[in-house]
């Protein structure tokens, strides 16, 4: 079975500031990553998705994530946050093959970006 | 393009009462869809994932249903409701398969909370 790890339940972080959002996953199999947002009382957002090819990923709001096997990590970057980019980042991972209902989330991390 | 609804957004019900939420979605046909909970502290929860008209996989055993009686319709229901229940209910679709992959678009989400 696959399961993910989010290292850190909150983050702060100064406006202009880079940030890291880490993720590990536990897997025996080749996976999918994915990371969504959530900002205040709404649904999830696809930030970037990891299915195959070049381990660095671009994604929506100048964000990125690096897929690294042997860690067995995908976490999430972004070199200057803004104010707006508080909210709630979930990293979530489904296997290759796996049936409709297998994605699995981790518990999310709180990135609160102040002025 | 595909949009997906939730209603109500927001809900105040006693114990013990019934419990409907609604989940449609536009611009696709035979999509796969998805309950899912979320309750403070504890990430996503998979409550239930359909692939088809009337067919209903649960992955967690608890006083909560759901049926699917047309292909875009998806509906949350409890005949009585827990404390336990209170909680933010999103629903999500997937059918563009990237790669094989299950990329799920999430609704607004529901939020019940259970007095």
């Amino acid at each position: 079975a696959q399961s993910v790890t989010q290292l850190d339940s909150q983050v702060p972080v100064f406006e202009e500031a880079p940030v890291e959002l880490r993720c590990n996953y536990s897997s025996s199999v080749s996976v999918y990553l994915f990371w969504y947002v959530q900002y205040p009382n709404q649904g999830l957002q696809l930030l970037l998705k990891y299915l195959s090819g070049s381990t660095l990923v671009k994604g929506i709001n100048g964000f990125e994530a690096e897929f690294n096997k042997s860690q067995t990590s995908f976490h999430l970057r972004k070199p200057s946050v803004h104010i707006s980019d508080t909210a709630e980042y979930f990293c979530a991972v489904s296997r290759f093959g796996g049936s409709q209902g297998n994605l699995i989330f981790g518990k999310g991390t709180k990135l609160s970006v102040k002025p | 393009s595909q949009t997906i609804h939730q209603w109500p957004a927001t809900l105040v019900q006693p114990v013990g009462s019934p419990l409907s939420l609604e989940c449609t979605v536009e611009g696709t046909s035979n999509p796969n869809l998805y309950w899912y909970r979320q309750a403070a502290g504890r990430g996503l929860q998979l409550l239930f994932y359909s692939v088809g008209i009337g067919q209903i996989s649960s992955e967690v055993p608890q006083n909560l249903s759901a049926s699917r009686p047309q292909d875009r319709q998806f509906i949350l229901s409890s005949k009585k409701l827990l404390l336990s229940d209170s909680g933010f209910y999103l629903c999500a679709w997937s059918g563009i398969r990237s790669g094989g992959a299950n990329v799920l678009t999430f609704g607004a989400g529901s939020r019940l909370t259970v007095l």
